[in-house]
């Protein structure tokens, strides 16, 4: 079965750390870039982080820039997301996604989602 | 980083009827040189992760059914649903990828009347 499901979400404090994972399954999972996705409550669809299939290539959204790193292990089919200093306003959802694209620099849309893991911060 | 709208936020469509999205980047996201539209249509379902439905603007993803189709260029898009079905109940997000960071609109929430 074709699918990426993520773990690691909770309820933390304010400047505290989470370990987000993003398990692949059904698809060679290190010809592809992952993307994370986050959504914060009742609300829309904001890009985080990627890397590229082989683990070069990571981005960031300005917010989480010296924050959050990424990265993936590709003999655990697993990719990362360290995420430090957490703040209230990283709440949500994350979801991690697939990259439509093998191999190369990635296409940058995505066609595999998973459901999410729920990350809240607060005090 | 190119700001991405929808209008409506949201619609109410009868069933069997069209519905169309509208989505405008704040810049072109036309390549030129390849004569690509750099957007991608997403529906988000209640409680389900989004999927997507067409990429470069107007190709469908596979397994998309052919009543979703999508048109546009340079800065203006738009996705439509031909007859709507009641599982295409959804909000419906559009995102370009030409320039990182790649960027949504707010989603346009698509109901029944």
């Amino acid at each position: 079965q074709v699918q990426l499901v993520e773990s690691g979400g909770g309820v933390v404090r304010p400047g505290t750390s989470l370990r987000l994972s993003c398990v692949g399954s059904g698809f060679t999972f290190r010809g592809y870039g992952i993307h994370w996705v986050r959504q914060a409550p009742g609300k829309g669809l904001e890009w985080v982080a990627s890397l590229a299939h082989d683990g070069s290539n990571k981005r960031y959204v300005d917010t989480v820039k010296g924050r959050f790193i990424v990265s993936r292990d590709n003999s655990k089919n697993t990719v990362y997301l360290e995420m430090n200093g957490l703040r209230p306003e990283d709440t949500g959802v994350y979801h991690c996604a697939k990259d439509e694209t093998v191999y190369g620099e990635g296409a940058w849309y995505f066609d595999l989602w998973g459901r999410g893991t729920l990350v809240s911060v607060s005090s | 980083d190119i700001v991405m709208t929808q209008s409506p936020d949201s619609l109410g469509v009868s069933l069997g009827e069209r519905a169309t999205i509208n989505c405008k980047s704040s810049q072109n996201i036309l390549y030129s040189s390849r004569n690509q539209n750099y957007l991608a249509w997403y529906q988000q379902k209640p409680g389900q992760p989004p999927k997507l439905l067409i990429y470069w603007a107007s190709t469908r993803a596979s397994g998309v059914p052919d009543r979703f189709s999508g048109s546009g260029s340079g800065t203006d898009f738009t996705l439509t649903i031909s007859s709507l079905q009641a599982e295409d109940v959804a909000v419906y997000y559009c995102q370009q990828y030409y320039i990182p960071p790649v960027t949504f609109g707010p989603g346009t929430k698509v109901d029944v009347k």
